[in-house]
C-alpha cells in the first residue's frame, strides 16, 4: 500500500514562512499529491494539488521534485488562523479510488 | 460551491443498536467515502463507492456496512454499534483530479 510520512507536528510564528514535507514513495504515475488542512471539529479542507515541479495559489505554495517521492506544502507569513492540521493526500498503487491520508501534521502558529 | 451534508452532528446512542448515517453531496461526484478520525490516528478509510450500488472496503471495514442506492446519497450503518466506535466520521466526495469534498463530520458516541 502507499504510504506517506510527516512530521507529527510544527511550531511557528506569526509572519514566518513554514514548510511541511510529505514522503510518498510509492506514488502511482497519474496520481496528484494534494494537502489539507482541518481545524478542530471540522472536516478537512482543500488546500492546493499539483502533479509536479510548482504549484502556487493565494494560500500556499507546493513543490514536487522530479521523481515525485516527496512534496512540501509552504505556507508563506503564516498567522495564528493557520493553527491546524495538515494533511498530505496520494493516490494508492493497489486502486486508484483509494486515497490514503497521511497521519497529519500539526502546526501551532505562535504569536 | 460543492456542499456535502452529513445529517447529524452529534449523535448518541446506546451498544447493539443500529445507528445510520447519512451523507448527501450536491455535485454528480461518482466517488464517494467514508472515514472515521480518532486522536492520534489521523484518518482512516472506512468504504467508498464509486458508483450507485457499488462499494469496496477500504482499510478498517470490520463492524461497518455502506448503502448507495442513489448517486447522491451514501450511507454508513453500524448494525451493532459498539463503544469502540466512538468516533468522528467524515464523508467526503470525490471530484475531478481527485479532489475531496468532506462534509462537517458526525460526532458518534456509543454508550
Amino acid at each position: 500500500l502507499a504510504k506517506t510520512t510527516q512530521p507529527i507536528s510544527m511550531d511557528s510564528y506569526e509572519g514566518q514562512e513554514v514548510n511541511i514535507t510529505c514522503s510518498h514513495n510509492n506514488i502511482a504515475t497519474n496520481d496528484y499529491i494534494t494537502w489539507y488542512q482541518q481545524f478542530p471539529s471540522q472536516g478537512p479542507r482543500f488546500i492546493i494539488q499539483g502533479y509536479k515541479t510548482k504549484v502556487t495559489n493565494e494560500v500556499a505554495s507546493l513543490f514536487i521534485p522530479a521523481d515525485r517521492k516527496s512534496s512540501t506544502l509552504s505556507l508563506p507569513r503564516v498567522s495564528l488562523s493557520d493553527t491546524a492540521v495538515y494533511y498530505c493526500l496520494v493516490g494508492d498503487m493497489d486502486s486508484s479510488y483509494k486515497l490514503i491520508f497521511g497521519s497529519g501534521t500539526r502546526l501551532l502558529v505562535r504569536p | 460551491d460543492v456542499k456535502v451534508t452529513q445529517s447529524s452532528r452529534y449523535l448518541v446512542k446506546r451498544t447493539g443498536e443500529k445507528v445510520f448515517l447519512e451523507c448527501v453531496q450536491d455535485m454528480d461526484h461518482e466517488n464517494m467515502f467514508w472515514y472515521r478520525q480518532d486522536p492520534g490516528l489521523g484518518l482512516r478509510l472506512i468504504y467508498f463507492s464509486y458508483d450507485v450500488k457499488m462499494k469496496e472496503k477500504g482499510d478498517i471495514p470490520e463492524g461497518y456496512s455502506v448503502s448507495r442506492e442513489k448517486k447522491e446519497r451514501f450511507s454508513l450503518i453500524l448494525e451493532s454499534a459498539s463503544t469502540n466506535q466512538t468516533s468522528m466520521y467524515l464523508c467526503a466526495s470525490q471530484g475531478g483530479e481527485e479532489k475531496l469534498f468532506f462534509g462537517s463530520g458526525t460526532q458518534l458516541s456509543v454508550l
